[in-house]
């Protein structure tokens, strides 16, 4: 198995700018999770989908973000427009019975 | 809100020492995991915890998951480089699969 793939693993942009983070969860896996991560807060949960619904958004930073899961082997994480204060490692997660298991995350830096 | 405070934050160790990671909070979990982090990749999980008082061991790694569900510690023997990570505990409520991620715990281990 692949695992969880996240694309791009590295973005570098301009304050403005859109940004469209992907993760292909691991097939099978019927929950998948977009966590940020920074040296400040830590890892944190922005949302999350039960068999490509969405169940809690709660962490969801505002309305700048945002996600989608059209089917069962995709998701995008959105960000428009972006701001520096969104520079962070961003990483996928998804579980089957809740053992998580995360991408390698994307690397986003906006200037 | 749930918080998990994670201590040491840091800890540099020589190589064969033990030691002991805490994961304190307030709240109840229903379960909860422990993850190890390497530079540049996703957490992967270690172990789950779900019942109070459980202790698990994997090799030379012993967790252990207070009586009340509110805390959990992480006990490494003769620790070894190969041990060097963040160290993150992550803690979720009955009912649903949405962990709380704690502070972590960053560990290096001298050869």
């Amino acid at each position: 198995d692949a695992g969880v793939i996240q694309s791009p693993r590295h973005e570098v942009t301009e304050m403005g700018q859109e940004v469209t983070l992907r993760c292909k969860p691991i097939s099978g896996h019927n929950s998948l999770f977009w966590y940020r991560q920074t040296m400040m807060r830590g890892l944190e949960l922005l949302i999350y989908f039960n068999n490509n619904v969405p169940i809690d958004d709660s962490g969801m930073p505002e309305d700048r973000f945002s996600a989608k899961m059209p089917n069962a082997s995709f998701s995008t994480l959105k960000i428009q427009p972006s701001e520096p204060r969104d520079s962070a490692v961003y990483f996928c997660a998804s579980t089957l019975g809740g053992n998580q298991y995360f991408g390698p995350g994307t690397r986003l830096l906006v200037l | 809100t749930q918080l998990l405070e994670q201590s040491p934050q840091f800890l540099s160790i020589q190589e064969g020492e033990n030691l002991t990671v805490y994961c304190n909070s307030s709240s109840v979990f229903s379960s909860l995991q422990w993850y190890r982090q390497e530079p540049g990749e996703g957490p992967v999980l270690l172990v789950t915890v779900v019942t109070g008082g459980e202790v698990k061991k994997l090799k030379r790694l012993t967790f252990q998951f207070g009586d009340a569900r509110k805390d959990s510690s992480l006990h490494i023997t003769a620790a070894q480089p190969g041990d060097t990570g963040l160290y993150l505990c992550a803690g979720a409520s009955s009912g649903t699969y949405k962990y709380i991620f704690g502070t972590g715990t960053r560990l290096k281990v001298l050869a």
